[in-house]
């Protein structure tokens, strides 16, 4: 069974000010690989996915994430974050053929001005 | 709108009671997933269909939980018997296995509440 680890529960930043937040996962077979995002009261948003190809990934609103294989981590990153980046963060992992994702705890991250 | 839909959003029942939630997921999509998400916590797995045959079931999914998917596109979750333990946020999601990308699309959710 799959299963990742949000290395941060909280992760307090100022406007502007870059953030990165830290995901590992278990596997032994190729993943897919993915960043949620909640907003308060709201399902789950898609950021960005890791299928194959290119490590550094590129997502909506500003978002970025690098697949390492040999760290089995995928650590999203924004350079410079605003006020409305204010949300929750879910790492998910999953693997053909059911696509059945696994999702971290989740970081919440709080833009402070 | 073409997105996940969910209904009711928010769910106040006295325990004991049964609840019932419906999801209508994205045209087309023949997949269709159930998730339960605590406070402080991430999305736990508990149920898939693919189109109208339900493919795995979490532990997590009781005897008093039952999912149905009857011709393969609107989805209903029941909980018999609510405990103050149910009270959580409840997420429906959808994909197609034809797009092979492993991304779901998810609904707003479904708040119960127990007393």
């Amino acid at each position: 069974a799959q299963s990742v680890t949000q290395l941060d529960s909280q992760v307090p930043v100022f406007e502007e000010a870059p953030v990165e937040l830290r995901c590992n996962y278990s596997s032994s077979v190729s993943v897919y690989l993915f960043w949620y995002v909640q907003y308060p009261n709201q399902g789950l948003q898609l950021l960005l996915k890791y299928l194959s190809g290119s490590t550094l990934v590129k997502g909506i609103n500003g978002f970025e994430a690098e697949f390492n294989k040999s760290q089995t981590s995928f650590h999203l990153r924004k350079p410079s974050v605003h006020i409305s980046d204010t949300a929750e963060y879910f790492c998910a992992v999953s693997d053909p053929p059911d696509y059945k994702l696994s999702f971290g705890a989740g970081t919440t991250v709080t833009v402070r001005a | 709108d073409t997105g996940v839909s969910q209904d009711p959003r928010h769910k106040i029942t006295k325990r004991g009671q049964n609840v019932t939630f419906r999801c209508d997921p994205i045209s087309e999509h023949n997949r269709l997933y159930w998730y339960r998400q605590t406070l402080g916590q991430g999305p736990e797995f508990l149920t898939y269909f693919q189109n109208e045959a339900q493919l795995e079931k979490s532990r997590l999914l009781s005897d008093r939980f039952s999912a149905e998917r009857p011709k393969g596109s609107f989805s209903t979750l029941e909980i018999q018997r609510t405990e103050q333990g149910d009270s959580a946020m409840y997420l429906c999601a959808s994909s197609s296995r034809r797009a092979g990308t492993g991304e779901l699309f998810f609904g707003e959710g479904s708040r119960l509440t127990v007393l």
